[in-house]
C-alpha cells in the first residue's frame, strides 16, 4: 500500500519562529510536491521536487524553502512564520513519468499566531 | 483567470441521487485529468484518472473529459453518505498538478 506521510498533523506557532514540515514517501517515487490549501483556493503548488537536491519554484515559493537530502524525504521551511501562513499544508509524490499517480499524505494542520 | 475553475457548492443531494460535479480550464497544455476526494481534515486521495476525450467507468463514478470544449465532469450514481466530501478536479502538465477550488458534497439519508 502506498504512503507519504507527513510526521507532524497539527502544529501552533509563534510568528518569527522556523518551522519545518517534514514528509517521508515509501514508494521510491522521484518526484515530491509542497501544496498548501485554503478554503475557496483550492491546493496551490509551494515547491515540487524531481530528484534529490533539486527544486523547483512552485506557484507561490515566497517565505518558503525546501530541502531533499534523500529520496524518500521532502522538507517544507518556514524560515520566519507569519499569520498569513496559517493553512493546511499537503505532501505529494509520484513516479518521474508525465501521468503517474500522484499520493498524497494526509496533511498537516499549521496555526502561526 | 484561474487555469482550473471549479464551482465550490455546496451541494446537498438526498442519498441515490446522482451527483454532478464540473469543472473547465483555459489551459490546452493540460495533458492528464483526475478527480479526487477529500473527507473533513484528511488528505486528498485519487478517484478517477483519465487523459482522452470521452467517459470512463468505475463502479458507481463516471468521469468524463471534453477536451474541444475544455470541460470535465465527474458523475456519482446512486450516492451514498459516505460520498459526502469535498470533490477536487486536477489537471496534469509537466509532472504537476493544477486544482480546481474543490465541491464539497452532502449526500442526505
Amino acid at each position: 500500500d502506498v504512503k507519504v506521510t507527513q510526521s507532524s498533523r497539527y502544529l501552533v506557532k509563534r510568528t518569527g519562529e522556523k518551522v519545518f514540515l517534514e514528509c517521508v514517501q515509501d514508494m521510491d517515487h522521484e518526484n515530491m510536491f509542497w501544496y498548501r490549501q485554503d478554503p475557496g483556493l483550492g491546493l496551490r503548488l509551494i515547491y515540487f521536487s524531481y530528484d534529490v537536491k533539486m527544486k523547483e519554484k512552485g506557484d507561490i515559493p515566497e517565505g518558503y524553502s525546501v530541502s531533499r537530502e534523500k529520496k524518500e524525504r521532502f522538507s517544507l521551511i518556514l524560515e520566519s512564520a507569519s499569520t498569513n501562513q496559517t493553512s493546511m499544508y499537503l505532501c505529494a509524490s509520484s513516479l518521474r513519468t508525465t501521468g503517474n499517480t500522484i499520493y498524497f499524505g494526509e496533511g498537516s494542520w499549521l496555526t502561526v499566531v | 483567470q484561474k487555469e482550473v475553475e471549479q464551482d465550490p457548492g455546496p451541494l446537498s443531494v438526498p442519498e441515490g441521487a446522482i451527483v454532478s460535479l464540473n469543472c473547465t480550464y483555459s489551459n490546452s497544455a493540460f495533458q492528464y485529468f483526475m478527480w479526487y476526494r477529500q473527507y473533513s481534515r484528511k488528505g486528498p486521495e485519487l478517484l478517477m484518472y483519465t487523459y482522452s476525450s470521452g467517459n470512463k467507468e468505475d463502479g458507481r463514478f463516471t468521469a468524463q473529459v471534453d477536451k474541444s470544449s475544455k470541460y470535465i465532469s465527474l458523475f456519482i450514481r446512486d450516492s451514498q453518505p459516505s460520498d459526502s466530501a469535498t470533490y477536487l478536479c486536477a489537471m496534469v502538465r509537466d509532472y504537476k498538478l493544477s486544482f480546481g477550488a474543490g465541491t464539497t458534497v452532502t449526500v442526505r439519508a
